[in-house]
């Protein structure tokens, strides 16, 4: 089955601590995005990327990094700069191109909690 | 001013009822537009496409005013499994795909 894979799916922070939550897609597009919701707030976008090797800040991009050596792979960093992380944490693909009615695809999510 | 903005709701249908969400977007370029079902900590998934025409899958009908930038949906025959979050989305393209999130319209259809 293709599809976005996202782990873990409960995370926990400490104070002062860097966390990587990770995601994965076996679809093949070259698109990956990261957004962040807030309860009852709509998607906010992280950072996301067109190909691999390049990556964009979105608009909350501060205390945050990512990655994105292959194709299929484009982990999150939340980093001990990010002063309000608790949040679920979503991870989407899509083919990337400026194409009419493109579509996103999204990951079970991953839900990060603040010790 | 918001991209895209929702009424949040929640809407409180009866079973069989008949209810319809609209979509503001703020950016005449915008070149196309979704809806998003979402349930309770989980993630969104694809529940239409809108296209110009208007379009119908079962009992839920999407249309597009590109004229007063809205977008609906609309709900026939509510069933007790459509409680949910209606997000609505919409793809700037250009020359790549960001994509625009509202807050969701929450639905909730009672027995």
């Amino acid at each position: 089955d293709g599809g976005i894979t996202q782990s873990p799916k409960y995370l926990f922070r400490k104070e002062g601590q860097n966390v990587t939550l990770s995601c994965e897609q076996n679809l093949n597009h070259d698109a990956m995005y990261w957004y962040r919701q807030d309860p009852g707030q709509g998607l906010r976008l992280i950072y996301y990327s067109q190909i691999v090797n390049d990556f964009q800040k979105g608009d909350i991009a501060e205390g945050y990094s990512v990655s994105r050596e292959k194709k299929e792979s484009f982990p999150l960093t939340v980093t001990s700069a990010q002063k309000n992380p608790t949040a679920f944490y979503l991870c989407a693909s899509s083919r990337g191109l400026a194409i009419y009615q493109e579509t996103q695809y999204f990951g079970p999510g991953t839900r990060l909690l603040v010790l | 001013r918001k991209e895209v903005e929702q009424d949040p709701g929640p809407f409180n249908v009866p079973e069989g009822a008949t209810v319809a969400f609209n979509c503001t977007y703020s950016n005449s370029a915008s070149q196309s537009f979704f809806w998003y079902r979402q349930d309770c900590r989980k993630e969104p998934k694809l529940l239409m496409s809108v296209y110009s025409s208007g379009n119908e899958d079962g009992r839920f009908t999407a249309q597009l005013n590109r004229a007063s930038q809205y977008i609906s949906l609309l709900i026939r025959d509510s069933k007790l499994s459509d409680s949910a979050t209606y997000l609505c989305v919409v793809n700037m393209g250009n020359n790549f795909n960001k994509f625009y999130f509202g807050s969701g319209t929450k639905l909730n259809v009672k027995p």
